[in-house]
This record gives C-alpha cells, structure tokens and sequence, in this order.
C-alpha cells in the first residue's frame, strides 16, 4: 500500500445529494491533490493543497468544494453533480507541492451519479 | 504549456520478451518526468522519475527508463516481461524551470501493457 487512504471506496449518489470523500496519508507530506479518472482522458488535477492551504483551482465548478483541516486529511464536498461527474476520483500527496517530488496516490473513490 | 503523448494505447508482448512502452514529452523549460502504473481498482504507483544527471533510470520492478533530450522522450522499459506487468502505464511531466507558483503535472493517456503468458 502506498500511505494514502480513501474512503468510500465506491459512491452511489443521486444529483440532488449531499457527499463527502475522504483521504488521509500516513507519510508525513506536506501537499495533497483530488484528480479525476475519465475514461479514455488523461488525469485531471483539480485541487492542489500546501500545507493546508490551497495553492491550485484548476477551473472546477463549484459543485465540488475542498477542504483541508491539516496536513494529514483531505475532503472533497460534493453537492448537485451532474451524471458527468461520474469518475475515478483519486487523492495522492507528496513531500512538498511542485518541485521534482513524486507523488503518492490512494486507491480511488469510484463515484456514480444517477 | 507542456504536454505528453503515448502514442499507443495498447502494447502486447510475450511474457520473457524485452517491453517498451513510449512516452514522448513538450515542455518550455527543463523536464521532469515520471512513471506510474495502475492496476485494476488501485490507485496509481510510482516507478521511476528523471530529474537530472544520467540518462538512464532504474526504477521498482526492474523497470527502467532512458531519457532523451534531442527526441524529447522518455520510454519505458523492462527487459523480461512478467504476466504481472500487465497494467495500465502512464507518463507524467512537469516544467522544472516554472518554480514555485505552479503545481501541474501533466499526464498522458496512459497505455496497456498486456503480458501473454
């Protein structure tokens, strides 16, 4: 295992729910990053953390809402998704945010929006 | 801008048999570039990285990578393919020069790597 956890590991959820995902890394890093996993599309880096504060927004809509309470845990809020938002979402964290650091991924939360 | 192409989505090899998969690279100032693997229902997992210095990288696994400037790539490869291998590959990389302030690392499509017992 590589450090990372996630939770829920599968998510069923209508488009007028409320949701929350969770990550948490055991390696003492002091950056963390949400991406999404389309099929067949490159990973999409949306939220980047730095010591507990965002340094990176990369367009997202606001139906998607990060937090970061410290260093060790990461969420991602989520509320009035659209059934495009159907993806892999994956947590991962690094040493530090940029730079050569390589970063460390969790297993995914597998989201479906009906 | 930077951006990476793996110009195929699927590679096929026996298993015992040398692998490549390819990864070909842009970006404005000095690269840094890296290696995950994916298997099925996991995240994804660190292989290797080229940062500086020689151009041949060894990684888990008994993976390596060789980076070539004047071709901007940076291919993967093993050489005996075991069926574990088989997985989904992707390249990754990001401008070095662009210090502090920017966070992208940029991802290619990913390949499949299918080893044939």
């Amino acid at each position: 295992e590589t450090g990372v956890t996630q939770t829920p590991r599968h998510l069923v959820m209508g488009m007028t729910n409320k949701k929350s995902l969770k990550c948490e890394q055991h390696l003492g890093h002091n950056a963390m990053y949400w991406y999404k996993q389309s099929a067949k599309k490159p990973l999409e880096l949306m939220f980047v953390y730095s010591l507990e504060e965002r340094v990176e927004n990369n367009s997202v809509p606001s139906r998607f809402s990060p937090e970061c309470p410290n260093s060790s845990h990461l969420f991602l809020h989520l509320h009035t998704l659209q059934p495009e938002d159907s993806a892999l979402y994956l947590c991962a964290s690094s040493q530090d945010a940029g730079t050569s650091y390589e970063q460390y991924f969790g297993p995914g939360t597998r989201l479906t929006v009906t | 801008a930077q951006s990476v192409a793996q110009p195929e989505d699927q590679v096929n090899v026996a298993e015992g048999n040398p692998l490549t998969v390819k990864c070909t690279y842009s970006v404005s100032g000095n690269p840094y570039l890296f290696w995950y693997v994916q298997y099925p229902n996991r995240g994804l997992q660190f292989l290797l990285k080229y940062i500086t210095g020689d151009n041949l990288v060894k990684g888990s696994y008994g993976f390596e990578a060789e980076f070539n400037k004047s071709q901007t790539s940076f291919h993967l490869k093993k050489p005996s393919a075991l069926v574990s291998d088989s997985a989904l590959y992707f390249c990754a990389v990001r401008d070095g020069d662009s210090g502090a302030g920017s966070y992208q690392l940029t991802f290619g499509k990913g390949t499949k790597l299918s080893v044939i017992p």
